[in-house]
């Protein structure tokens, strides 16, 4: 298995433009979680899904983030418009159950808004 | 919402001690997870260990949880280069649907 695939790694953009960051979880995980990672406030769960449906997406910060999960194989976190206190790493994590197994987390995404 | 918090926040040692690591959480919980992350990579997943359990073992880690002082700790034995990287602990709230991590303990092994 290659393990939960995210693109781009790496993301530099400017300000006010749409980004839209990529998930592909591990085949057979029926859960999939949206994290941030800043120094300041650590890993964030933004948003999370069980069998492709959002089940808490209290962590999103505001209404410029979205984020979808339209089958099993595959999600995306858009941010519309970017502004520069979204730079952060963004991970994509996926997991057998829920909590009751650990997770198994991508590379992540470095996102720079300039 | 509720996080664990590790402490000490940092930790230098020399290559071949002990190193422990300790988590504080506030709410009940299933389950409390360990994981390690190294320098510009994504969480590795080191051990679980529920509620009814006290003690668990993998390789040289050593994890240990007290459901009464909602506390638990991370022993690395023998450590290693490698072992330098953020240790983070996560718990589930008592809800089972998701985890919350704390802030990390970076580990510094010394050579």
């Amino acid at each position: 298995d290659a393990g939960v695939i995210q693109s781009p790694r790496h993301e530099v953009t400017e300000m006010g433009q749409e980004v839209t960051l990529r998930c592909k979880p591990i085949s057979g995980h029926n859960s999939l979680f949206w994290y941030r990672q800043t120094m300041m406030r650590g890993l964030e769960l933004l948003i999370y899904f069980n069998n492709n449906v959002p089940i808490d997406d209290s962590g999103m910060p505001e209404d410029r983030f979205s984020a979808k999960m339209p089958n099993a194989s595959f999600s995306t976190l858009k941010i519309q418009p970017s502004e520069p206190r979204d730079s952060a790493v963004y991970f994509c994590a996926s997991s057998r159950d829920r909590a009751s197994y650990g997770y198994t987390f991508g590379s992540g995404t470095r996102l720079t808004v300039v | 919402s509720q996080q664990g918090e590790e402490d000490p926040q940092a930790l230098s040692i020399q290559e071949g001690e002990n190193a422990t690591m300790n988590c504080s959480y506030k709410t009940s919980i299933n389950n409390l997870q360990w994981y390690r992350q190294n320098s510009g990579r994504g969480l590795v997943h080191l051990i679980l260990i529920r509620s009814n359990e006290r003690e668990k073992h993998s390789g040289r880690l050593r994890v240990t949880l007290d459901t009464s002082k909602k506390s638990s700790s991370l022993l690395i034995t023998a450590s290693r280069a490698a072992d330098t990287a953020s240790y983070f602990c996560a718990t589930d709230e008592g809800r089972d649907d998701k985890i919350i991590f704390g802030k990390g303990t970076r580990l510094h092994i010394l050579p």
